[in-house]
């Protein structure tokens, strides 16, 4: 089974900031990664797909890099909206997997 | 507009089964895959299963943790998918969410989620 990790586990930050949260894969997954946002109590929301294409409706300060083993996820001059916490999914294979997710928190 | 929307959770007893129902709207159930995960309170997102589209004979993956326990199926006519959990334990407790997947070479990842139900395992 692929194993994902992403780093940190919590970023503090403040409005206006850009942040990067890195995601590492145990082997390659091409670019088959994707990045969700999820707010307490509600249900994730797809930002990005196949490692940097962006979802329709997203805005786009959010972008995506990355391939093979080490992925990136980057939110340019954060806004209120944003704090939340983030997961990426690897559907290169069977068993589909997410990383344990980083908690985007107001500095 | 596109919707899912899970229903079905509640307080079950271990050893005991119950069947949470994802429908959906907005778009055809036969066209798509349909995930299930679940969330353990405080935790991060867990793949559950999955089962293909009509083109992809409607054959279905399973997590370890849930294989032999849990079936996956569609309904397309009424355009809902279902997860059907046997043998419950109370480490399957946790929010249930379904999504529709897009599929990707191998895999899916996915674009439209529920809102989730609650599922409680508990004597």
């Amino acid at each position: 089974d692929i194993q994902m990790t992403q780093s940190p586990s919590t970023l503090s930050a403040s409005v206006g900031d850009r942040v990067t949260i890195t995601c590492r894969a145990s082997q390659s997954i091409s670019r088959w990664l994707a990045w969700y946002q999820q707010k307490p109590g509600k249900a994730p929301k797809l930002l990005i797909y196949e490692a940097s294409s962006l979802e329709s409706g997203v805005p786009s300060r959010f972008s995506g890099s990355g391939y093979g083993t080490e992925f990136t996820l980057t939110i340019t001059s954060l806004q209120p909206d944003d704090f939340a916490t983030y997961y990426c999914q690897q559907y290169n294979a069977f068993p589909c997997s997410f990383g344990q997710g980083t908690k985007l928190e107001s500095k | 507009e596109v919707q899912v929307v899970e229903s079905g959770g509640g307080l079950v007893q271990p050893g005991r089964s119950l069947r949470l129902s994802c429908t959906a709207s907005g778009f055809s159930l036969g066209d798509y895959a349909v995930g299930w995960f679940r969330q353990a309170p405080g935790e991060g997102l867990e793949w559950v299963g999955l089962i293909r589209s009509k083109i992809y004979g409607e054959t279905t993956e399973y997590a370890a943790s849930v294989s032999g326990r849990f079936t996956i199926s569609k309904d397309n006519s009424k355009t809902i998918a279902y997860l059907q959990m046997n043998s419950l334990k109370t480490e399957d407790t946790a929010v249930y969410y379904c999504a529709r997947g897009r599929a990707a070479i191998t895999s899916y990842y996915f674009d439209y989620w529920g809102q989730g139900t609650l599922v409680t395992v508990s004597s």
